[in-house]
């Protein structure tokens, strides 16, 4: 699995957009880029996960590079409770396995 | 509602007194896993389960043992817990593209 790098912390204002961005130069052309993140001492949680296109869901956006080399993570309107630690994992195959690194912890400031 | 339980919460014992953390989840998943999680070393994966009688090592197996008789169920074992297995310990049930964590146990051994 391609190797992730990740600023260890960033600060957002609560209602503005958090960016959060992930680098992953290493990443081969069947590996998918997944985020979760963990409040907290809480059990880590799912946000979203793409290949090569753009994704989007309830919670987040997912912007990845054209050559695929990085991406970010994108919290529209950013609330206290989204202060976490914000994982990056790159995956080939299914994500059975994942190895998580140090992430970014993402403080919100009222 | 779909979840995943772990049991006990908190637990401080002493050396080589065996223990059991239970881990239950109710969405008929195949797949299983065991972290545990240390500050500065993130999440490592201890043992994993891909069905019922089918449980493979992660990363740091060793001092610990699992067993899942039952497809919702997959205990981790310590036969004789020692300080060093003082961890935040995180059970997981997994799809092919999520993984799905329950609410962690806090071990502490004396």
């Amino acid at each position: 699995d391609a190797k992730t790098t990740q600023p260890p912390s960033m600060d957002c204002a609560e209602g503005r957009a958090a960016n959060l961005p992930c680098n992953h130069s290493t990443i081969s052309g069947n590996e998918y880029v997944y985020w979760y993140r963990q409040i907290h001492s809480q059990g880590p949680q799912y946000i979203i996960h793409g290949l090569k296109n753009n994704e989007t869901n309830e919670m987040a956006s997912l912007i990845i590079t054209e050559d695929r080399k990085s991406s970010t993570l994108i919290l529209p309107h950013a609330t206290l409770r989204d202060t976490a630690v914000y994982y990056c994992i790159g995956v080939s195959g299914s994500a059975r396995q994942l190895t998580f690194g140090s992430g970014t912890q993402l403080t919100v400031l009222p | 509602e779909a979840q995943v339980t772990q049991n006990p919460r908190y637990l401080i014992t002493v050396t080589g007194k065996k223990l059991t953390v239970t881990c239950s989840q109710n969405m008929n998943h195949e797949y299983m896993s065991w972290y545990r999680q240390d500050p500065g070393l993130g999440l490592r994966q201890i043992y994993y389960s891909m069905n019922v009688e089918v449980t493979d090592k992660g990363d740091v197996p060793e001092g610990y043992k699992v067993s899942r008789k039952e497809k919702r169920n997959f205990p981790l074992i310590l036969e004789s817990p020692s300080p060093n297995q003082t961890s935040l310990y995180f059970c997981a049930s997994i799809t092919l593209n999520e993984q799905f964590f329950g609410p962690g146990t806090r071990l502490t051994v004396l």
